[in-house]
């Protein structure tokens, strides 16, 4: 069964922080591996999106990991802001016939960041 | 450039009444897609649209819900007749083009059936 799984379910840090988000998946065949940030009331907007060669990829105060061999990806946030309180969803495509994809959702880590 | 936009933002029905969910995808996106989020679970995917085609509709829940992109541009989402747990949030997403290409995604419909 294809899925998507996410820790922490919550977390609170500080202003300033850094803190890492897990996914781990079990979507075959594999296309690519995205994550979202999600703010309440607005859709998901993409921050990261990785094929099984990139390792690593970064934009702005957020890298995500991915390691392709034990199906595991990371979001690091490095110095938090109060802006980065949001829902983090990791996202696995899997690739379909005809060149598309489908997406599957991870349950999201919901990050809360304190003064 | 707009983005994806949805209307309504938010519809309260009750149980075995019809609502239309609206989804105005980025101009020229031929990608359209709907999901959907119910209380406490992950989105979920419920069908793609090729311009007006429907490519994939392996996600739509049963044949109370019924989808159309008239002319490859906007789409709507019927649901008739409403049930309880149709309630969650619906999302339409647009891509320009099949692939990695990622997909932006409109804000929303809150959907509550009483």
């Amino acid at each position: 069964k294809n899925q998507v799984e996410q820790s922490p379910q919550s977390l609170i840090i500080l202003e300033g922080k850094n803190c890492t988000l897990q996914c781990n998946y079990t979507v075959s065949p594999f296309s690519n591996l995205r994550w979202y940030k999600q703010d309440t009331g607005r859709g998901p907007v993409s921050l990261t999106i990785m094929t099984f060669s990139e390792n690593t990829k970064s934009n702005g105060r957020y890298t995500a990991t991915l390691d392709a061999d034990t199906k595991q990806s990371s979001l690091h946030i490095t110095a938090s802001q109060l802006s980065d309180s949001a829902s983090y969803i990791c996202v696995v495509s899997g690739s379909l016939s005809g060149g598309y994809n489908k997406l599957i959702f991870g349950a999201g880590t919901r990050l809360a960041v304190h003064p | 450039e707009a983005g994806v936009t949805q209307f309504p933002s938010h519809s309260v029905i009750e149980k075995g009444q019809t609502v239309t969910l609206r989804c105005d995808p980025i101009s020229g996106h031929d990608n359209l897609y709907w999901y959907r989020r119910v209380m406490g679970k992950e989105i979920k995917f419920l069908l793609h649209f090729v311009k007006e085609s429907k490519q994939d509709e392996s996600g739509m829940p049963n044949n109370r819900f019924l989808a159309e992109r008239t002319g490859g541009t906007y789409s709507t989402l019927k649901v008739q007749p409403a049930e309880l747990e149709d309630s969650g949030v619906y999302f339409c997403a647009s891509s320009p083009e099949r692939g990695m290409r990622e997909q932006y995604f409109g804000p929303g419909t809150r959907l509550t059936v009483t």
